[in-house]
């Protein structure tokens, strides 16, 4: 398999409390990305990382965060969840900005009740 | 911002047909990458086939061809004998020379039928 994986696959929340999705990958890719999955608009880009500690936002960045203080390792954290944060989210990696296009995790299905 | 538009929210085909997903996006940039990605029901998203923008040859993958037409920045999806196993979600996706980023379609949503 791809050599990326993302953790959990499933998890139900509580609104407001806060959760952590965890993308590890073993390719030594420098560059990570979290998309979230909604119906009639595609896949929309959370955040992403060009390295070691260097991140930058995407187009719905609100109300998330994440680090990545390992080459492996991209986490990302809902800070106090919402309904409207109930999604799909993926995981991907490429080694180079993404020109060959990415790989991608399995997702993680998230729901906030 | 580039922008990417896939017109067709759902397609329905008979196996052994072929059929073609619509795409376009919206740039300013001559150099850029555009890409198909499939997403059957195991939710996994799978790399179909890649196109760049600076190369006049379209891109081909077995069963899967595109039409590249830079200058009306359309980029639409042939799929050929179409299986039972290519009913999936199709996201069309751009990304530019200095964007480090892809940028998705809403997807269409392709059903063969036996």
């Amino acid at each position: 398999d791809a050599g990326i994986t993302q953790s959990p696959r499933h998890k139900v929340t509580e609104t407001g409390t806060p959760v952590t999705l965890r993308c590890h990958q073993t390719e030594n890719h420098r560059y990570m990305y979290w998309y979230r999955q909604d119906p009639g608009h595609g896949l929309r880009l959370i955040h992403y990382s060009y390295g070691v500690k260097d991140t930058d936002k995407g187009e719905v960045s609100d109300g998330y965060s994440v680090s990545r203080s390992k080459t492996e390792d991209f986490l990302l954290t809902l800070e106090s969840a919402t309904s409207s944060q109930t999604s799909v989210y993926f995981c991907a990696i490429s080694p180079s900005q993404g020109w060959d296009g990415y790989t991608f995790g399995s997702g993680t299905r998230l729901t906030v009740v | 911002a580039q922008t990417v538009t896939q017109s067709q929210p759902e397609m329905s085909v008979q196996e052994a047909e072929t059929v073609t997903l619509s795409c376009t996006y919206d740039t300013s940039e001559s150099n850029y990458y555009l890409f198909w990605y499939k997403q059957p029901p195991s939710r996994q998203m799978i790399l179909v086939i890649r196109q760049e923008a600076y190369k006049q040859q379209n891109a081909t993958e077995n069963r899967f061809s595109v039409n590249f037409q830079k200058a009306a920045k359309s980029f639409s999806l042939k799929i050929s004998d179409s299986q039972l196993g290519d009913t999936a979600m199709y996201f069309c996706a751009f990304n530019g020379r200095g964007a480090q980023k892809l940028v998705f379609g809403q997807g269409t949503r392709l059903t063969i039928n036996p």
